[in-house]
């Protein structure tokens, strides 16, 4: 059971490039998540997913976007890649059910991209 | 506006004593709490999580205390092994229909558990 899988798992690219991080579930989960970690900032969202074609934004959504057209796969795409974007990127995943305080979120392994 | 901060950024404790880590929230709206673990180039993963209507939640070697008037809540690790070694995270959640499971994270604590 793979869980909540992230590629690519490293990644360098130059200002103004872009790029797509793809994550993929296997949990049939309905609600999809992107997160940034920053040296002393914790994690923080960037946009979620509460179904198949939904997006929404999250606490800190400028510079990307998103995409959900199959359940299981949520991408994180920048357009123009900048430097301040630099950081790790976490995804995750969970169900939805109505008291979902007893469905804790589910990460994969992460992205670190460098901008240059 | 940091709504969930833990303070210590680093704990170091020897082998087999107790760690505790600590966690504020500003959000009165916020009314479930989790600690993540997570180990260096891996996701974090879930360890424990506690209700609003609960002050205590145990599991194994760890309980998680809120104090919803001070909202305040920590993390006890009894007794505390090596592997425990990793940075935790606290975050918190409002349990409303449209928050959608959407959490807010601490900064996390680095704990260094010291044969």
């Amino acid at each position: 059971n793979a869980g909540v899988t992230q590629t690519p798992k490293f990644r360098v690219l130059k200002t103004g490039q872009s790029m797509t991080l793809l994550c993929a579930q296997d949990m049939n989960h309905e609600y999809m998540y992107w997160y940034r970690q920053d040296p002393g900032m914790g994690l923080r969202l960037i946009h979620y997913s509460v179904g198949e074609g939904t997006t929404a934004k999250g606490e800190v959504p400028d510079g990307y976007n998103v995409s959900r057209l199959k359940k299981q796969n949520f991408l994180l795409g920048l357009e123009s890649a900048a430097p301040s974007q630099t950081s790790v990127y976490f995804c995750a995943s969970s169900y939805s059910t109505g008291d979902y305080s007893n469905q804790p979120q589910h990460f994969g392994d992460g992205t670190r991209l460098s901008i240059l | 506006d940091q709504q969930v901060k833990q303070n210590s950024p680093s704990l170091s404790v020897q082998e087999g004593r107790i760690s505790i880590l600590n966690c504020d929230y500003t959000n009165s709206m916020f009314d479930y709490f989790l600690w993540y673990k997570k180990y260096p180039a891996e996701g974090p993963t879930f360890l424990i999580s506690i209700s609003s209507i609960k002050d205590k939640n145990e599991d194994g070697r760890f309980t998680v205390f809120l104090n919803k008037s001070a909202k305040h809540l920590s993390l006890h690790i009894v007794p505390s092994q090596p592997g425990d070694s990793a940075v935790y995270f606290c975050a918190a959640s409002d349990a409303g229909g449209t928050s959608y499971g959407k959490l807010t994270f601490g900064q996390g604590t680095i704990l260094t558990v010291h044969p």
